[in-house]
């Protein structure tokens, strides 16, 4: 597509029940990242995806978290029994090939996905 | 570890004012040093990149010069304009930390007529 889709734009769940936020990258770009960003503080990486493996997952910040793709296209981010502090905005990006050195390929970036937990 | 420190907000200016966003990195290799914008609604959007020490990068009236010496990438703009109203971000990718950016916390700015 022409950009990176994230849907849904908005969530509201209650506390415990699990999510899944979704990412459409732009077709063709082999590396795809989830970022999420808490009020009031920077973008935290999560994971990244080249093709449909996940070389780092460092970011995943408990064993609540998952995320996989597939196609070399989608991805999926769930979030199991989810908390309070897991509100925040999860912000998706993709570029063509995961440089993201010198050579100045940044990333596009999804509109996000606005997650509040009650 | 590689991170960014960017100047609190929020930023509240008069049209035409100057602008500046400070930003401050630390990194363990040779960064490439990004400022980000996100407009009301919209996705992080590339403004500007430098990619090596005394480096300028300019878009939209926007510069900011990688200073290494200071470990600095300050963005400046000379005169703002309503539609310059946004978040701004101030990023690291690392060749020695590969995949990531490292991203500062954002600074918003509202320009009012």
């Amino acid at each position: 597509g022409a950009g990176v889709s994230q849907s849904p734009s908005n969530k509201v769940t209650e506390k415990g029940k699990d999510v899944e936020l979704r990412c459409d990258p732009i077709s063709g770009h082999t590396a795809l990242y989830w970022y999420r960003q808490r009020l009031g503080q920077g973008l935290e990486f999560l994971i990244y995806f080249q093709g449909n493996s996940a070389p780092d997952k460092s970011g995943l910040p408990s064993d609540r978290f998952s995320a996989e793709r597939t196609g070399e296209s989608v991805s999926t981010l769930t979030i199991q029994r989810t908390q309070q502090e897991d509100s925040a905005v999860y912000l998706c990006a993709s570029s063509p090939n995961g440089m993201t050195g010198p050579w100045g390929y940044g990333y596009t970036f999804g509109s996000g996905t606005r997650l509040t937990v009650v | 570890g590689d991170s960014v420190t960017q100047m609190e907000g929020p930023v509240t200016l008069s049209e035409e004012a100057f602008l500046t966003i400070n930003c401050t990195y630390t990194a363990t290799g040779y960064p490439s040093l990004f400022w980000y914008v996100q407009y009301p609604g919209e996705g992080l959007q590339l403004l500007l990149k430098a990619t090596k020490a005394d480096d300028k990068g300019s878009n939209k009236g926007f510069e900011a010069t990688y200073r290494k010496e200071t470990t600095s990438f300050h963005l400046e703009k000379g005169s703002v304009q309503v539609s310059d109203s946004a978040v701004y971000f101030c990023a690291l990718s690392d060749h020695n930390t590969g995949n990531q950016f490292y991203f500062g916390t954002g600074t918003s700015l509202t320009v009012i007529p």
